[in-house]
């Protein structure tokens, strides 16, 4: 069974921290490993990453896959306190025929407060 | 790019009533559909995907149902609701040609059963 264990499952850190968000997985046929940010609202997507030890970047976060330990991290630097979300990693697995399928972790809950 | 619309935003239902969730798709042709359900405490579950027109592959086994009439039309069902059916229910479609293996989600719908 395909098993994605995000952590620490919630973080709570004051403006201006940095923070850095865990992400295993154990699955069948992986092709990629996508992150997003979920607010009151439906996820919205940040990265996917294919290829182990290189980092993608976006402002202040930024992402690496280490392929050997089937693992990724998160990083956000100088939090904000619109950074506040649930953060969600996601392997992406072949099913066949050119479809693939997102397997989800239960997310890191991060607040961040003034 | 494409746009996906989900609706109703909320609904209320009785236990026992029955079920209509509709998604529609802009900007794309011929998407690869899915339908998720995020419940209280639990991560994102895929729930059905579609890969064509009738077609459809269930996850996992329930009292709900997936129907693709048109090409960009996606709806969940069910007969009987259950308490246990609540949740965030979320339509996702695949990435176009440069994103494949990306994502990417409707607005979702929050189901509430009493």
């Amino acid at each position: 069974e395909d098993k994605v264990v995000q952590s620490p499952l919630s973080l709570v850190v004051h403006e201006g921290d940095t923070v850095t968000l865990n992400c295993s997985y154990e699955v069948t046929n992986f092709r990629s490993l996508l992150w997003y940010k979920q607010e009151k609202k439906a996820p919205t997507f940040l990265f996917m990453l294919t290829s182990s030890g290189i980092e993608k970047k976006s402002g202040r976060l930024s992402s690496i896959l280490d392929k050997k330990e089937l693992s990724s991290i998160l990083n956000i630097t100088a939090t904000q306190t619109g950074d506040s979300a649930i953060y969600l990693c996601a392997p992406n697995l072949y099913s066949g025929a050119g479809s693939y399928q997102l397997t989800f972790g239960k997310g890191t809950k991060l607040s961040v407060i003034p | 790019s494409q746009t996906i619309h989900q609706w109703p935003a909320t609904l209320v239902q009785p236990v026992g009533s029955p079920l209509s969730l509709e998604c529609t798709v802009e900007g794309t042709s011929n998407p690869n559909l899915y339908w998720y359900r995020q419940a209280a405490g639990r991560g994102l579950q895929l729930l059905f995907y579609s890969v064509g027109i009738g077609q459809i592959s269930s996850e996992v086994p329930q009292n709900l149902s997936a129907s693709r009439p048109q090409d960009r039309q996606f709806i969940l069902s069910s007969k009987k609701l259950l308490l246990s059916d609540s949740g965030f229910y979320l339509c996702a479609v695949r990435g176009g040609l440069l994103a494949q293996e990306t994502q990417y989600f409707g607005p979702g719908t929050r189901l509430l059963v009493l």
